[in-house]
Parts: structure tokens; C-alpha cells; sequence
């Protein structure tokens, strides 16, 4: 299993930007997919959830109205296009391959870094 | 959105036994894992489901719980055992919540 993001990078308060995540070592669309952030010294933060099919998708609040997941599973692939950024989602963003079965984050990235 | 508490620091010295709780109403329902994370490196997935271990996961790491509250236990605690630990749980409402992670230091 590999997943490995890629689009951070510096970017102005207000303006948007997209994150992907390309996964490969596994049939992705089988598997439900999270992305999850890490601000510079701070603890994990849950961002967003998207359904193996990707019909059905969860939010953190923080991010609610803002953040859109998608996924693309003719290309293992899954984003989160990120709007009307604020200094405070500057952070390490991942993502990470859910189990339902067990409700765990099973595989991570290394992450991608946005800065705001 | 819910809540897991977990103390900010974890002091234990090589060979000894370390216990992190994590308390939060959801754990009543809802399984738990833990994840060890060492400087500049992603999360790793040490126990799901509150007591399984994944493969490849040393035996020494071990979870349990009860009521409101599960409890990752390092036995024989080795110095590459340093690291931040999380646990997480999700709610009915798809919520999912990370504690704010515990400071594992081996003296």
C-alpha cells in the first residue's frame, strides 16, 4: 500500500488550493478515504472522509462550507480542493486509507505541507 | 464533534510499564485505536478495535477498555518507544476525533 500527496505549497489568506492523494498497492475503490491534518507542533486533526463509491462525505466543522473531498477511482486518486484558506489551516495535510470494518486509519501518507 | 482526553506527558523509565488512558463518551459505544507517531514521520496504527494488534505491531503494545475509557499499555518499554500517542474514535454522526496525543518519554 502506498499513498502519496502531493500539491502543498504557499499560498495567500483567501485564496484556494488543491491537494491530491495517489494511491497504488491496493484496489482503491474498495476503501472508504480520510485526510487528516497536523498544524507545525500541534496534535492530529480529523479534516474530511469520503464512501469507497465516493457518495456520501463527512466534514470536521472547522472546515465545513470550505473544504470539498472528491475521488477519482478510474485514477486511485483523491483530492481536497481547499477554499477561502485561513492562516490557521496552515498544516502537514494526509491521507490515509480508512477500514469500516474497523473504524482505523490502517495506511498514511508522508503528508503534504500547506502553508497560509 | 466529541471529546478524548489524554494526558500531555508520559514519563517511564526502560523496561518499566507505560499506561495512557483516553476518556470520552463515545468510547461507551464505539471501538478505539491508537497510533504512535515519531518525529517527522506519518502516524502508525499500533491497536484497533480498543485490544487488536495489527501485524508487525510488537507484542509489548497492547490496549484495553472499560466504560468511557481505553488504556494503551507499553510492557517492557524500549527507547525507540518514544513518541507521541493518539488515540481515536469515530461517532454515529461520521464525526471522527483524534486526542490530543501523549508525550511518551523513556527516561
Amino acid at each position: 500500500v502506498q499513498l502519496v500527496e502531493s500539491g502543498g505549497g504557499v499560498v495567500q489568506p483567501g485564496r484556494s488550493l488543491r491537494v491530491s492523494c495517489a494511491a497504488s498497492g491496493f484496489i482503491f475503490f474498495e476503501y472508504a478515504m480520510q485526510w487528516v491534518r497536523q498544524a507545525p507542533g500541534k496534535g492530529l486533526e480529523w479534516v474530511a472522509v469520503i464512501s469507497d463509491d465516493g457518495s456520501n462525505r463527512y466534514y470536521a466543522d472547522s472546515i465545513k462550507g470550505r473544504f470539498t473531498i472528491s475521488r477519482d477511482n478510474s485514477k486511485n486518486t483523491v483530492y481536497l480542493q481547499m477554499n477561502t484558506l485561513r492562516i490557521e489551516d496552515t498544516a502537514l495535510y494526509y491521507c490515509a486509507r480508512y477500514s469500516s470494518d474497523n473504524g482505523d486509519f490502517e495506511y498514511w501518507g508522508q503528508g503534504t505541507l500547506v502553508t497560509v | 464533534s466529541y471529546e478524548l482526553t489524554q494526558p500531555p506527558s508520559v514519563s517511564v523509565s526502560p523496561g518499566q510499564t507505560a499506561r495512557i488512558p483516553c476518556s470520552g463518551d463515545v468510547l461507551a459505544k464505539n471501538f478505539a485505536c491508537w497510533y504512535q507517531q515519531k518525529t517527522g514521520q506519518p502516524p502508525r496504527l499500533m491497536i484497533y478495535r480498543d485490544n487488536e494488534r495489527p501485524s508487525g505491531i510488537p507484542e509489548r503494545f497492547s490496549g484495553s477498555s472499560s466504560g468511557t475509557t481505553v488504556t494503551l499499555t507499553i510492557s517492557g518499554v524500549q527507547p525507540e518507544d518514544e513518541a507521541d500517542y493518539y488515540c481515536q474514535s469515530v461517532d454515529s454522526d461520521n464525526s471522527y476525533g483524534f486526542g490530543a496525543g501523549t508525550k511518551v518519554t523513556v527516561l
